[in-house]
């Protein structure tokens, strides 16, 4: 069965940039497209993106353009979540998940916490 | 984008009674939607796709209904371990987007 393993919250300082991973265990990582969702404490789901980690090819919801960068390894099996310039706004919770092809996602990761504060 | 707009945005119901959640799409979606269920502290799982399929491993006493813009999420002789919360997104139109979300807990 496919799993997928984040890496450890963060706290992270205003202004900065933290980079999130998301390690696809049980198939390979090409046989999913990876994205990722947001989820602000006590508040629902946002759809940040995806990456195709066949052809590195990416595609982002508008409010995220200039925010989340997404990359893949296929080498490690791992996607990657870059968001920079930081604020108060970005402290939430990241899932990453899996698309087969149909943008529902069928697999999720167990999230990523990333605390920004001074 | 298109808006998903659940309802109630929580819900307190007895054991063994049967629930029924209500997603409403700011318009048609042609049945591209998904239920997913997000226990307390934990990740969403995906329930129901394509309105009424239900995943691997899913109980039955989950459904999924619905067509153009309004679906529903039945879910039958509650359980305990049903106490979650309970999203419903869109993947018709780009970008896909999720409902607020419905709070369900026993009475």
């Amino acid at each position: 069965e496919v799993q997928l393993q984040q890496s450890g919250a963060e706290l992270v300082r205003p202004g900065t940039s933290v980079k999130l991973s998301c390690k696809v265990s049980g198939d390979t990582i090409t046989a999913y497209y990876m994205h990722f969702v947001k989820q602000r404490p006590g508040q629902g789901l946002e759809w940040i993106g995806r990456i195709d980690p066949e052809d590195d090819s990416t595609k982002y919801a508008e409010k995220f353009k200039n925010k989340a960068t997404l990359t893949a390894d296929t080498s490690s099996n791992t996607a990657y979540l870059k968001l920079s310039s930081l604020t108060s706004e970005d402290t939430a919770t990241y899932f990453c998940t899996t698309d087969s092809g149909y943008w529902y996602f069928d697999f999720w990761g167990p999230g990523t916490m990333v605390t920004v504060s001074s | 984008d298109i808006r998903m707009t659940q309802s109630p945005a929580s819900l307190s119901a007895s054991l063994g009674e049967t629930v029924n959640i209500e997603c409403l799409a700011s318009e048609d979606i042609y049945s591209d939607l998904a239920w997913y269920q997000q226990k307390p502290g934990k990740s969403p799982q995906l329930l129901i796709y394509n309105a009424n399929s239900l995943q691997n491993g899913v109980p039955s006493r989950f459904s999924g209904s619905g067509s153009g813009t309004q679906y529903s999420l039945k879910i039958n002789s509650l359980q305990s371990e049903d106490v979650a919360t309970y999203f419903c997104q869109q993947y018709n139109n780009y970008p896909p987007t999720f409902g607020s979300g419905t709070k369900l807990e026993i009475k």
